[in-house]
């Protein structure tokens, strides 16, 4: 079964500050790969999906961006981070369109 | 219309209890349908698929009713360890994007 790595865990940073979030996926190749956010109380936000390497669909206009550099590596990144940006971004897996997806344990994001 | 709706929740239920949730979704071209729990903080994990005929698995119900676009979770001989929140995840067809989450019920199960 497929294993999703996601960190940091945690951190806190100032407006204006690069953000980079990594994930990695094991167990699995060729996978869907997306990232999602979930502001407080409310329900899970398309960031980013990728199909293959070098491959990002963007669902959100905003300050984010994603990359794809290896097969099972996924980054969700920022040169400039907004208030706005808080929340716990999920990466996540899944196997064609038909399959289930699978999350990473989540990044909590504060920015001050 | 969202595309997927759920019911409002909180559900606030004893030890023992039966809970329903419902679920509706507005694409009629959906191909699957999930359960997921999700703790406090924590990401959301796969409780179960639901298929056409309908599934159990152990306490749990899932049922899908295509003509009416909603799916339903029955939860019997509730834990305090059920408490969480449950969202309704419906697959659409063709493209990888098309995985939609309702925004969850809140489930607290009472001593």
């Amino acid at each position: 079964s497929q294993t999703i790595h996601q960190w940091p865990a945690t951190l806190v940073q100032p407006v204006g500050s690069p953000l980079s979030l990594e994930c990695t996926v094991e167990g699995t190749s060729n996978p869907n790969l997306y990232w999602y956010r979930q502001a407080a109380g409310r329900g899970l936000q398309l960031l980013f999906y990728s199909v293959g390497i070098g491959q990002i669909s963007s669902e959100v206009p905003q300050n984010l961006s994603a990359s794809r550099p290896q097969d099972r590596q996924f980054i969700l990144s920022s040169k400039k981070l907004l208030l706005s940006d808080s929340g716990f971004y999920l990466c996540a897996s899944r196997l064609g369109s038909g399959n289930t997806i699978y999350f990473g344990e989540g990044s909590w994001l504060t920015v001050v | 219309r969202k595309e997927v709706e759920q019911d409002p929740g909180p559900f606030n239920v004893p030890e023992g209890a039966t809970v329903a949730f419902n679920c509706t979704y507005s694409n009629s071209a959906s191909q699957s349908f999930f359960w997921y729990r999700q703790d406090c903080r924590k990401e959301p994990k796969l409780l179960m698929s639901v298929y056409s005929s309908g599934n159990e698995d152990g306490r749990f119900t899932a049922q899908l009713n295509r003509a009416s676009q909603y799916i339903s979770l029955l939860i019997r001989d509730s834990k305090l360890s059920d408490s969480a929140t449950y969202l309704c995840v419906v697959n659409g067809a063709g493209s990888a994007r098309q995985l939609t989450f309702g925004s969850g019920t809140q489930l607290t199960v009472l001593p």
